[in-house]
């Protein structure tokens, strides 16, 4: 399988500030890259759909002014949590997919005090 | 509405005692169902795709099986380090024309030495 890092893989920060996560598919060209976010014990919640040098498509309940999402090449998106609250805490999972094929990054844990 | 369900919420079984985890599904223009393993802390790991049903694959221990309705996950005289959360996903068509991915809660599954 494809190898997906993100970067950091664990970040603790103030409220109010801003916090970019990065994902990037290491032997993998991403034509689509999926944004999740996972609470404790629940599953994956999709925030947001990008394609390669588009605008991301964001799920509803999900502000795209508060997750500003860059996909700017095959193999690097970012996730920007901007005026980051506590209750942004979660895991982000970044998911680099083209065609019938979906990999997973090893997810970024945020907290936010 | 565009759904999957995944039983039970949790498992513990003794090791080599086999079991089946449940995923039934509703969803317009099924592509595919996903099976992964996440551990905790860590992003899905694949483990099968399954595209009609009647399909069957199998990895080890694990066995995937799919009907209209809903896929099986078989675990063989499971052992210890089988222990994880189990998701399912389903891909299927929006009304836009493109693909969505919704996934399931999972089932954590624990096997006792």
């Amino acid at each position: 399988g494809a190898v997906v890092s993100q970067h950091p893989s664990r970040v603790i920060c103030k409220s109010g500030t801003s916090v970019k996560i990065e994902c990037r598919s290491l032997d993998f060209q991403a034509t689509t890259m999926f944004w999740y976010r996972q609470f404790p014990k629940q599953s994956l919640m999709l925030m947001a759909t990008s394609n390669e040098g588009s605008k991301a498509t964001y799920e509803q309940g999900v502000e795209k002014d508060k997750f500003l999402i860059n996909h700017a090449s095959l193999t690097l998106s970012t996730l920007t949590v901007t005026s980051a609250h506590p209750e942004d805490s979660s895991f982000y999972i970044c998911s680099p997919t083209g065609g019938d094929t979906q990999y997973f990054g090893p997810g970024t844990r945020l907290t936010v005090l | 509405e565009d759904q999957v369900t995944q039983s039970p919420e949790a498992l513990r079984l003794q090791e080599g005692e086999s079991s089946s985890l449940n995923c039934s599904y509703t969803v317009s223009g099924l592509r595919g169902l996903f099976w992964y393993r996440q551990d905790p802390g860590k992003g899905p790991e694949f483990l099968f795709t399954l595209y009609s049903a009647g399909e069957e694959k199998e990895k080890e221990r694990l066995k995937a099986t799919l009907t209209k309705k809903e896929s099986f996950l078989h675990i063989t005289a499971p052992k210890p380090e089988d222990s994880a959360t189990y998701l399912c996903a389903v891909q299927g068509l929006t009304t836009s024309g493109t693909y969505k991915y919704i996934f399931g809660t999972g089932t954590r599954l624990k096997v006792l030495a």
